[in-house]
């Protein structure tokens, strides 16, 4: 069955620091989504990318952060300077087509990466 | 109120047993309906979608009303490996709105 990976499984860094956490989702999927979740919290929707750009995103998808598919099968969320807040796990998502509440299509997720800010 | 509202939980229930939990949403124009399990530290995995004149699968069984806003899941016959948090999901404005999980625990 198709999946979606996602690399680092847990990345441990200083407060500060720049983190990329990359994913590759199932090749024929057109729609790509980070979420977050912050431990014992729900599961909290950061950005959706399509088409080479970004389609949707959350008001906690502040400056801080970016996506970006450099080349056609990585699909990476880049936090620019981390947070103690930041620390979380993050998900990548994917649907074939359509967006991922028409009902159409069901979200694939990745195992996620875990972030731990110190 | 919440856009989408569970009931923490947690339900411990004996194996065997059938449990049933709710979920309700305060966007009336919402479109799609899910039901996620999570299992502890991993990834949501859909369950099951949730159609208008309800469905199973097996020993779950999904509704929707939507005069009440509120959609179900019930699972019969539970197994020791039903204990997860179960996670509702619902479609608005092209948007997947979660809500924060049930905690289900199924006891020996």
């Amino acid at each position: 069955e198709p999946e979606v990976t996602q690399t680092p499984s847990h990345q441990v860094t200083q407060m500060g620091q720049e983190v990329i956490l990359r994913c590759v989702p199932i090749s024929n999927h057109l729609y790509f989504y980070w979420y977050r979740q912050i431990l014992g919290q729900k599961v909290e929707f950061l950005v959706s990318f399509y088409n080479n750009e970004i389609s949707e995103k959350s008001e906690i998808f502040d400056d801080q952060f970016s996506v970006e598919r450099p080349d056609g099968s990585n699909f990476t969320l880049k936090i620019r300077s981390t947070k103690l807040e930041d620390s979380a796990m993050y998900f990548c998502a994917s649907t074939s087509d359509g967006t991922a509440s028409s009902g159409a299509n069901v979200l694939t997720f990745g195992a996620g990466s875990r972030l731990t800010v110190l | 109120r919440k856009e989408v509202e569970q009931d923490p939980g947690p339900f411990n229930v004996p194996e065997g047993a059938t449990v049933a939990f709710n979920c309700t949403y305060s966007n009336s124009a919402s479109q799609s309906f899910f039901w996620y399990r999570q299992d502890c530290r991993k990834e949501p995995k859909l369950l099951m979608s949730v159609y208008s004149s309800g469905n199973e699968d097996g020993r779950f069984t999904a509704q929707l009303n939507r005069a009440s806003q509120y959609i179900s899941l019930l699972i019969r016959d539970s197994k020791l490996s039903d204990s997860a948090t179960y996670l509702c999901v619902v479609g608005s404005n092209y948007q997947l709105i979660w809500g924060a999980g049930t905690k289900l625990i199924i006891k020996p």
